[in-house]
């Protein structure tokens, strides 16, 4: 049972265009929802948490959104860098359980 | 901010042996910390809770007798598998929650990539 999905595999943008990831999930009880960016064969790093009672938090280039009623989220970078060229997972949590349950992940490319 | 390692980096071992994996919470105290692994192209997956001072709690399908956890202090947990084989190669990653962590954010370690011969 994949409780949070990210149903596109791979993306491919413009630098300097928006790039925009998007992530579902099923449990309603989840609290907080995070992304998590990676290189290959280095461990995921933190860029950008939302709480589930925010729709909106923005952090520089990155902002994320959530729509509780649809349970799903979306994080955009803009103007997109080639350094930010890596997979992105989402990941939820519930309140008091510290565990986090990730998406499948999206490979976003940034083309020159 | 918080930084987790991890050691060794990459290992190649042969089918029958075991591998000791350690992650270190360097400059913050973890009372709990995860261990997961990554098949190529597939997502991070959680293999158990290693918990400081009591037994780990392994997720659904996860061998424990296979995967020994032991969370020595409240800055180290060591992943040891056992009797390893082909199929155990993989990427393997822990992390570790910030007490009091607002979100539930946890640091990752960079990665340890086992390949069993």
């Amino acid at each position: 049972d994949q409780q949070v999905k990210q149903n596109s595999p791979s993306l491919s943008v413009q630098e300097g265009r928006i790039s925009i990831l998007n992530c579902d999930y099923t449990n309603s009880m989840f609290d907080y929802f995070l992304w998590y960016k990676k290189y290959p064969a280095e461990g995921p790093t933190f860029l950008i948490s939302i709480s589930s009672i925010k729709d909106k938090n923005e952090d520089g280039r990155f902002t994320v959104f959530l729509n509780k009623s649809a349970k799903h989220l979306s994080l955009h970078i803009v103007p997109s860098q080639p350094g930010d060229s890596a997979v992105y997972f989402c990941a939820a949590s519930i309140q008091g359980a510290q565990k986090l349950v990730f998406g499948q992940g999206t490979r976003l490319t940034i083309n020159p | 901010g918080a930084v987790v390692s991890q050691h060794p980096s990459r290992v190649i071992c042969k089918s029958g042996t075991s591998v000791k994996i350690e992650c270190r919470s360097l400059d913050f105290q973890a009372t709990t910390m995860f261990w997961y692994r990554q098949f190529p192209k597939q997502s991070l997956m959680l293999m158990a809770t290693s918990n400081e001072g009591s037994k780990a709690t392994y997720e659904q399908g996860v061998e424990k007798d296979k995967f020994l956890i032991n969370h020595a202090s409240l800055t180290l947990s060591t992943l040891t598998v056992t009797s390893a084989h082909p199929e155990d190669s993989s990427f393997y990653i822990c992390s570790a929650p910030l007490a009091g962590s607002w979100n539930n954010e946890q640091f990752f370690g960079p990665g340890t990539r086992l390949t069993v011969l």
